[in-house]
């Protein structure tokens, strides 16, 4: 059973606006989280994390909210832009960073 | 920059060939991992390696061994390829909190 979700295969949003792509978790041993952007031939690429002591980190355009007693974890985009269009994951690892647990990816689309 | 690098980008095997996936890193990373991605299932951990000669078994780990003899190389090995390891692969290893992946391998088993 997997322990990271992403239950939106796929989400489509206008140039400019907020995305927001979300992820569930049900492991609460999990205690860093983070996401990746994926392009097509390419392997993912580090976004942003957020450790568990925090309910919110930002960097850039790119923020990220934690909600512990939901194991709910989100990641806004905005503004939104063609160039951020790939397949987002999001992950988690108990803290030993040996594991880490991928969600199933949401493939992000922004129409100019 | 880090980089991870594959050795082939696509890989077409028969069924029953014994199969090598190359992952090498610049960065003298200690953690070095393999996943396979397939649709709708993510990525999911089949091998990760602590050390040289280190090796834990992730969540899928069967019908594949690994084999780390140098810090820079882990290589995934499928000992009998079978159809249902069709999929792509990807290498990771992991500085600090982070991992940084290859580009991957896109093996087909006929």
């Amino acid at each position: 059973d997997q322990q990271v979700k992403q239950n939106s295969p796929s989400l489509s949003v206008q140039e400019g606006r907020i995305s927001i792509l979300n992820c569930d978790y049900t492991n609460s041993m999990f205690d860093y989280f983070l996401w990746y952007k994926k392009y097509p031939a390419e392997g993912p690429t580090f976004l942003i994390s957020i450790s568990s002591i925090k309910d919110k980190n930002e960097d850039g355009r790119f923020t990220v909210f934690l909600n512990k007693s939901a194991k709910h974890l989100s990641l806004h985009i905005v503004p939104s832009q063609p160039g951020d269009s790939a397949v987002y994951f999001c992950a988690a690892t108990p803290g030993n960073f040996n594991k880490f647990y991928f969600g199933s990816g949401t493939k992000l689309n922004v129409k100019p | 920059d880090v980089k991870v690098t594959q050795s082939s980008r696509y890989l077409v095997k028969r069924t029953g060939e014994k199969v090598f996936l190359e992952c090498v890193q610049d960065m003298d990373h200690e953690n070095m991992f393999w996943y396979r991605q397939d649709p709708g299932l993510g990525l999911r951990l089949i091998y990760f390696s602590y050390d040289v000669k280190m090796k834990e078994k992730g969540d899928i780990p069967e019908g594949y061994s690994v084999s780390r003899e140098k810090k820079e190389r882990f290589s995934l090995i499928l000992e009998s390829a079978s159809t249902n390891q069709t999929s792509m692969y990807l290498c990771a290893s992991r500085g600090g909190n982070i991992q940084y992946f290859g580009a991957g391998t896109r093996l087909s088993v006929l």
